[in-house]
């Protein structure tokens, strides 16, 4: 059975750091590639990052871009979001989630909340 | 990166059909066959409706139906039952990035 489990959301203060982990199982993590969506509180889904299967190819939404990093280890399943230099605006739920192919989320975690507050 | 645009809310009587539509640009629906739409019941993650424009993944009703026509992608759910009240989102391929729909809340009168 696939299954995406996020971890490391919480409550952190404007201009902090956060690490977000989701650690996949059911599947062969190493071939496909992986994506970071969120949706802040009663708002609609955003496109955050995506990372090709050997994590040498990433991209970022243009609101996160600079000060968040995604990455991979592909020997331990898990997919990571480092958050930096964290904005009241980018509370919100993170989901991570596998992209069978092009533009098809397929799989997707449960969430993890971040809230940026002081 | 702009969000692809949808409308706020489209509703129906039990065995309707209703139609979202989502509008985006050359550079995104318009360029690509790689549409796909989620549906999100509150506090659950989204799930996979349709994909490449048009096909249902194994497990979605046949009452679920996408299309495309230049820069806009519809999604028609034939025959409206309850359990399809929620939200659903629009997903479009756009080169290095992947762009959402702004989401419609879809109401089963």
């Amino acid at each position: 059975e696939v299954q995406l489990v996020e971890s490391g959301g919480g409550l952190v203060q404007p201009g902090g750091s956060l690490r977000l982990s989701c650690a996949a199982s059911g599947f062969t993590f190493s071939s496909y590639w992986m994506h970071w969506v969120r949706q802040a509180p009663g708002k609609g889904l955003v496109w955050v990052s995506r990372i090709n299967s050997d994590g040498s190819s990433t991209s970022y939404a243009d609101s996160v871009k600079g000060r968040f990093t995604i990455s991979r280890d592909n020997a331990k399943n898990t997919l990571y979001l480092q958050m930096n230099s964290l904005r009241a605006e980018d509370t919100a739920v993170y989901y991570c989630a596998r992209e069978m192919d092009t533009a098809m989320f397929d799989y997707w975690g449960q969430g993890t909340l971040v809230t940026v507050s002081s | 990166q702009s969000a692809l645009t949808q409308p706020r809310s489209v509703s129906g009587s039990p065995g309707q059909s209703v139609t979202i539509s989502c509008t985006g640009t050359s550079s995104d629906v318009g360029g690509y066959n790689y549409v796909s739409w989620y549906q999100q019941h509150p506090g659950k993650a989204p799930k996979l409706m349709i994909y490449d424009v048009s096909k249902r993944p194994s497990g979605v009703p046949d009452r679920f139906s996408g299309s495309k026509s230049g820069n806009t992608a519809s999604l028609t759910i034939s025959g409206l039952q309850a359990e399809d009240e929620a939200d659903y989102y629009c997903c479009s391929y756009a080169g290095s990035y992947r762009v959402f729909g702004t989401g419609t809340k879809v109401t089963v009168l």
